[in-house]
């Protein structure tokens, strides 16, 4: 099975700054028939279901934010909030969807500072 | 509106069964694979099962293989999970969500739309 693990576990940011969050996978969720990495990345509220922020690892699903951008490819991965704002505090998961069972992160916790 | 409503969770002693159902509503059902998720404090999100828009294809974590069974009437909307010998680690919030992409023969994308969960307690 593939393992996802995120850093950090939590995270305090300024309102406004920046706020990274790192995916590292323990195989390559880049498929050689499409050149697309299988990750996804998702925000849950309090109380709320995830909901997706990204696909392919870098595309935004439709109505995020363009402060939400994805980046990396193969094995690591990264979820940066360009300007921190007050209703992204929440839990971040990825998750890889490369192969079944489709693993998450342990999730990482972005509060205000 | 895309819709996806859970019903079904519950206390339930170990060794007990529990049928979760997911009723889905504005989008065309047989197009799109369906997957369960669960949540609990000290595993995290976990994918539990999913099934293709045909109800062809199915797929299960470890955990739960030979216990499970996940199944859809496309014709009724619904996706179940049939869930047989409980353990205490079964126990969470269960999710049933859609894939983000039409795939009528396959299970392999990312969820885009989450029902708000049922809660299953295995316990004595």
């Amino acid at each position: 099975d593939i393992v996802v693990t995120q850093s950090p576990d939590s995270l305090a940011v300024s309102l406004g700054e920046r706020a990274t969050i790192n995916c590292k996978s323990s195989q390559s969720l880049l498929s050689t028939s499409n050149n697309k990495n299988y990750l996804a990345w998702y925000r849950q509220k309090p109380g709320q279901p995830p909901n997706l922020l990204m696909y392919w690892a870098s595309i935004r699903e439709s109505g995020v934010p363009d402060r939400f951008s994805g980046s990396g490819s193969g094995t690591d991965f990264s979820l940066t909030i360009s300007s921190l704002q007050a209703e992204d505090v929440a839990v971040y998961y990825c998750q890889q969807y490369y192969n079944t069972p489709y693993s998450f992160g342990q999730g990482t916790k972005v509060e205000i500072k | 509106e895309v819709q996806l409503v859970e019903s079904g969770g519950g206390l339930v002693q170990p060794g007990g069964s529990l049928r979760l159902s997911c009723a889905a509503s504005g989008f065309i059902l047989s197009s799109y694979a369906i997957y369960w998720f669960r949540q609990t404090p000290g595993k995290g999100l976990q994918w539990v099962s999913g099934i293709s828009g045909s109800g062809g294809i199915t797929a299960y974590a470890d955990s739960v293989k030979g216990r499970f069974t996940i199944s859809r009437d496309n014709s009724q909307n619904t996706v179940s999970l049939q869930m047989n010998s409980l353990r205490a680690e079964d126990t969470g919030a269960y999710f049933c969500a859609k894939d983000l992409f039409p795939h009528s023969y396959s299970i392999r994308g990312p969820s885009d739309y989450w029902g708000q969960g049922t809660l299953v307690t295995v316990s004595s």
